[in-house]
Order: C-alpha cells, then sequence, then structure tokens
C-alpha cells in the first residue's frame, strides 16, 4: 500500500532553524513534493526533489533519499508566518500525488 | 501564471440544499481536476480526478451521485453536493494540472478552497 509517515506537531523559536522529516511507501515513484498549508487555507508550493541530495530555496531547503524512501524540510530563521501545517506529498508511478496528514509547526516568540 | 480560481469561497446553506462549487483555471488550460475534501486536522482526501468530456474517477467511499462533477470544457469544473447534510460540511478544494511538460515540476495548481456549512 502507500503510506506517509511525517510528525503530527513540531514546536519551534522564532529565528531558529527545524527539520521536518517524511518517509514514505509509494507504488513507483516520481519525485517528492512539499507544501505549505495555513488554516482555512489551500496548499501552496514550497519544493520538489526527484533526484538524490539537497535542493535549497531561499530560507527552506528539501532533501530526499529514495533508497531509504526519506526526505526531510529544513526551514531556517524562522518567522512567525512560517506557522502552518507541511504536507509531504511524494508522486506515484500514475504521477498522482499521495498525501499524508501533514506537521503542524508551531513557531513561538 | 497557473491561476486556479474557486468559487464560492464560504457557504451557509439549509440542510437538504444542493450546493456547486466552481472551478475555474484562468490562465492555462486544465485536462485534469482533482477535488479534495479536508476535515479540520485531517489530510487532504482525494474525492475524485475529473478529465475534460469524460466521467469523473471517484475514489473510493465517495458517493458519485451525492458529489457531482462536472468538467464541460478545458477551465471549467464544477462539484455540485446534492441535498447537502451537516456531515457533508467542510472544506472543499478543487485543483488543476496543466500541460503534461510540467506534470511532474508543479504537478497540480490548488484554487483557494470553499468552506461549506451546512446547518
Amino acid at each position: 500500500g502507500q503510506n506517509i509517515d511525517q510528525p503530527t506537531e513540531m514546536t519551534a523559536t522564532e529565528g531558529a532553524i527545524v527539520q521536518i522529516n517524511c518517509t514514505y511507501q509509494t507504488s513507483g515513484f516520481n519525485g517528492l513534493f512539499w507544501y505549505q498549508q495555513h488554516a482555512g487555507e489551500a496548499p501552496t508550493f514550497l519544493s520538489y526533489n526527484v533526484l538524490d541530495g539537497l535542493e535549497e530555496k531561499g530560507r527552506f531547503s528539501s532533501f530526499l533519499s529514495r533508497s531509504k524512501g526519506y526526505s526531510y524540510l529544513l526551514l531556517k530563521e524562522l518567522q512567525m508566518k512560517d506557522s502552518a501545517s507541511y504536507l509531504c506529498a511524494p508522486m506515484d508511478s500514475n504521477y498522482q500525488l499521495i498525501w499524508g496528514a501533514g506537521t503542524k509547526l508551531i513557531i513561538k516568540p | 501564471g497557473a491561476v486556479v480560481s474557486q468559487h464560492p469561497s464560504w457557504v451557509i446553506c439549509k440542510s437538504g440544499t444542493s450546493v456547486k462549487i466552481e472551478c475555474r483555471s484562468l490562465d492555462f488550460q486544465a485536462t485534469t481536476m482533482f477535488w479534495y475534501r479536508q476535515f479540520p486536522k485531517q489530510s487532504l482526501m482525494l474525492m475524485a480526478t475529473s478529465n475534460e468530456g469524460s466521467k469523473a474517477t471517484y475514489e473510493q467511499g465517495v458517493e458519485k451521485d451525492k458529489f457531482l462533477i462536472n468538467h464541460a470544457s478545458l477551465t471549467l469544473s464544477t462539484l455540485t453536493v446534492t441535498s447537502a447534510h451537516p456531515e457533508d460540511s467542510s472544506f472543499y478544494i478543487c485543483s488543476a494540472r496543466s500541460e503534461d511538460r510540467e506534470i511532474v515540476t508543479q504537478p497540480q495548481h490548488f484554487g483557494d478552497g470553499t468552506r461549506l456549512s451546512i446547518l
């Protein structure tokens, strides 16, 4: 079957760094996406990894290890506006996104 | 580019009412549109996938007679919740997929969602 596993909730301090881990099992694999979702809003695209390694985009970086079925999203210099849910979504062999429940990130001053 | 417009953003209505939600791709042709439902603190749940000009494919457990999906053109898909009841209250989100060449770099463009509250 297909499965996504990421922590339900994490707390971090403004200005700090946080890493959100994700492990996955899918039927085939065509890359992994990270989305940000604020409460009551639709998800917004953050990053995409298809090859192993780290992709950096400003304060956000995403890492992928295909052999381990593992990815993480790294957020640096945390700001209060980063408080949101972060969704790990691998793409299966049919190019369908598989959604996990997401990690709710709480930023404290 | 790649803007998806979803209307209405908020609906409150009485039990038994049918509610139609529209999803439009404003600046691209969407060969495939997706309809999701999300209950509080839960993950996105794919309800159905629709392709222009053909019948929607519903996920297991989703009643196709209850949730009518029409994808009549490459820029418009509608979801009608028929005879809505309080348990149908949820956040409904549509997304659209553009040309295949973008499929792996930006697989879905999301609308802003519709919050449906049935009294």
